[in-house]
């Protein structure tokens, strides 16, 4: 079975870091381009990473851009996202998807929520 | 990177054919075929339901099509069902390896 699961979210405060991880199963990850995507409360969906199935090509948001990490371990099959100098607004869900053939996101994972607080 | 533009909310009976729509710009949804559309019903991930702009991923039902003209994609569901109550969102592949989402319709079904 195809499949993603996110960990590594929980409570933090202003200006911390958190780690993010998705462990991939059931497909060839380093096939496969990888993207991370927040919805923070009750708002909708929001693109803020990607990286390459090589790991050559990165992009962020404007959003998060400087203050996040995108990165891929092929070995263990794992996608990140390290989250320094964090502020109120990253508050929300986290999900990792996998990029599908035509820049869709076919897989996503449950999420994990990340709590930004003072 | 600007969201694409989406109606709050739409309504309709079980039965009926409701269409969403999706505006972007020349530098998106204009510029690419790269058009895709989620479902997520309240407390779930996102499900890809429409991909490449009209194209159905397996198990998706048939009532699920989509459209594009210029700037603007457009979700249609046929044959409205409960099951089909959430929220839609369209996405669009833009330049230099970056996405953009609209901001998400919420559909009833009355």
């Amino acid at each position: 079975e195809v499949q993603l699961v996110e960990s590594g979210g929980g409570l933090v405060e202003t200006g911390g870091s958190l780690r993010l991880s998705c462990a991939a199963s059931g497909f060839i990850f380093n096939a496969y381009n990888m993207i991370w995507v927040r919805q923070a409360p009750g708002k909708g969906l929001e693109w803020i990473a990607y990286v390459s199935g090589d790991g050559q090509y990165i992009s962020y948001a404007d959003s998060v851009k400087g203050r996040f990490t995108i990165s891929r371990d092929d070995a263990r099959k794992s996608a990140n996202l390290q989250m320094n100098s964090l502020r109120a607004e990253d508050t929300g869900i986290y999900y990792c998807a996998r990029e599908g053939f035509y820049s869709d996101l076919d897989v996503w994972g449950q999420g994990t929520a990340v709590t930004v607080s003072s | 990177q600007s969201a694409l533009t989406q109606p709050p909310s739409v309504s309709g009976s079980p039965g009926q054919s409701i269409t969403i729509s999706c505006t972007g710009s020349t530098g998106d949804v204009g510029l690419y075929s790269r058009v895709s559309w989620y479902q997520q019903p309240p407390g779930t991930a996102p499900k890809l339901i429409i991909y490449e702009v009209n194209n159905r991923p397996s198990g998706v039902p048939e009532r699920f099509s989509g459209s594009k003209s210029g700037n603007t994609a457009s979700l249609t569901i046929s044959g409205l069902q409960a099951e089909d109550e959430a929220n839609y969102y369209c996405s669009s592949y833009t330049t230099s390896y970056t996405w953009v989402f609209g901001g998400g319709t919420k559909l009833t079904v009355l």
